[in-house]
């Protein structure tokens, strides 16, 4: 039962454009969102997150979108740069600290 | 500081033997995660430790897995007689108790001959 999904595997940008990652949710309990990145060979390190009782979170490139009628967030990069060529992957919770949900994750890969 | 360790960080072994995978977690971190990412899948849930209570043990996929904390602290995740099946990376977290964020490791990749 997958319960958060990211029904893009990859996405392909240019450098300074704007990278759009979707991700889309099933339970109408969660109420705590976050994204990961994760280079190859290391673990996911954390990059943003927002509470459900916000629809954005903004830090540096990044900002984060809820929209929780459509159970749906997005992360924007804006602008992208090479270094941001990572997976990204949506989680989703339903309590302050518990069981998380994750997206099968989104390849970015930035050009120059 | 130092982050979440783990090791080994590869393991061959045999179809049918056992393994012993260790977390290190963040000193202080109340809360442990167990996930694996199998080649091309996100990450799977396995198991949630708060303290060395695991409220949440859903996510094993079978009785051959099994994980406990000692200390609050190190956290053992083993798989008894393993099958190809078990290959991934498996991936431990931890975060404070006052924070939902999750601070990953660098994974232990098991591969299953």
């Amino acid at each position: 039962d997958q319960q958060v999904k990211q029904n893009s595997p990859s996405l392909s940008v240019q450098e300074g454009r704007i990278s759009i990652l979707n991700c889309d949710y099933t339970n109408s309990m969660f109420d705590y969102f976050l994204w990961y990145k994760k280079y190859p060979a290391e673990g996911p390190t954390f990059l943003i997150s927002i509470s459900s009782i916000k629809d954005k979170n903004e830090d540096g490139r990044f900002t984060v979108f809820l929209n929780k009628s459509a159970k749906h967030l997005s992360l924007h990069i804006v602008p992208s740069q090479p270094g941001d060529s990572a997976v990204y992957f949506c989680a989703a919770t339903t309590d302050s600290w518990g069981k998380f949900q994750f997206g099968a994750g989104t390849q970015v890969v930035v050009t120059p | 500081g130092a982050g979440v360790s783990q090791s080994p960080s590869n393991k061959v072994t045999e179809k049918g033997k056992d393994v012993e995978l260790r977390c290190d977690p963040i000193s202080g971190h109340t809360a442990l995660y167990w996930y694996r990412q199998s080649l091309g899948q996100g990450l799977e849930f396995l198991i949630y430790f708060q303290g060395n209570s695991a409220p949440d043990k859903s996510g094993l996929p079978s009785d051959r897995f099994s994980a406990e904390r000692t200390g609050g602290s190190v956290s053992t995740l083993t798989i008894q007689r393993t099958q190809q099946e078990d290959s991934a990376v498996y991936l431990c977290a931890s975060s404070p108790d006052y924070d939902n964020t999750q601070y990953f490791g660098p994974g232990t990749r098991l591969t299953v001959l």
